[in-house]
């Protein structure tokens, strides 16, 4: 079956340090592939999505380009800030069912002032 | 415009009883979905609504069991509850037409549910 493999967490940066988050798909076809974040207590919020191969998703700062080739959707930010601490999940899912997300495990991230 | 809305947020109880979640979609979304979280599994698609008609479901027992009204509320049930069922039981909403929005959905903060 469909599936999502993030690196293990947590990790922990310093504030302005770069981030990266791996992120790597199992799936017949091609699927379209998001990045949600929860912030503590909330709930999952729409990060940015890519829906086909070369797409890159950007928003408040990080971006994710849709790699068919690796089968990969990393997420990176050039300079974190405190704020960005939280839990990023990425996701998959098809068309036909586009509310049945596959989930990754999740990242918890920490930054540091 | 008002987020999504689950009550309760938390709540405690016993193997073998039931519970019902509540969830109200944002304003004009006629999609629910439900998806449990737990440390071991993850998030995991429990199922969808549209317009009072299931029209996914995941690889949950017969236990767990939803339903949509006619104003795009929706509730699940979980029957006879397990020690395992202890989660964080989130719906998300969206507009839900097909071909639209793609897996863009809107999340609740999530009902806590502990069985002890």
């Amino acid at each position: 079956g469909d599936s999502v493999t993030q690196m293990e967490g947590p990790v922990t940066l310093s504030e302005e340090a770069f981030l990266t988050i791996n992120c790597t798909y199992t799936a017949t076809g091609y699927p379209s592939l998001f990045w949600y974040v929860q912030y503590p207590g909330e709930g999952l919020q729409l990060l940015l999505k890519a829906t086909k191969a070369d797409d890159k998703g950007s928003n408040k700062g990080f971006e994710a380009t849709y790699r068919k080739e690796t089968t990969s959707f990393h997420l990176e930010k050039g300079s974190v800030q405190v704020s960005d601490s939280a839990v990023y999940f990425c996701a998959l899912t098809f068309s036909g069912s586009a509310r049945q997300l596959t989930f990754g495990s999740g990242t918890q991230l920490t930054v540091l002032p | 415009k008002a987020g999504v809305t689950q009550t309760p947020r938390y709540l405690i109880k016993t193997r073998g009883q039931q519970v019902t979640l509540s969830c109200s979609p944002i304003s004009g979304h006629r999609s629910v979905s439900w998806y449990q979280q737990t440390p071991g599994q993850g998030l995991q698609f429990l199922f969808e609504y549209f317009s009072e008609t299931q029209r996914n479901k995941g690889n949950f027992p017969g236990r767990f069991s939803g339903r949509q009204f006619s104003n795009s509320r929706s509730e699940m049930n979980v029957s006879t509850l397990e020690l395992g069922d202890s989660a964080l039981y989130l719906c998300a909403s969206s507009r839900g037409r097909q071909g639209t929005n793609t897996g863009e959905l809107f999340f609740g903060e999530g009902s806590r549910l502990t069985v002890l």
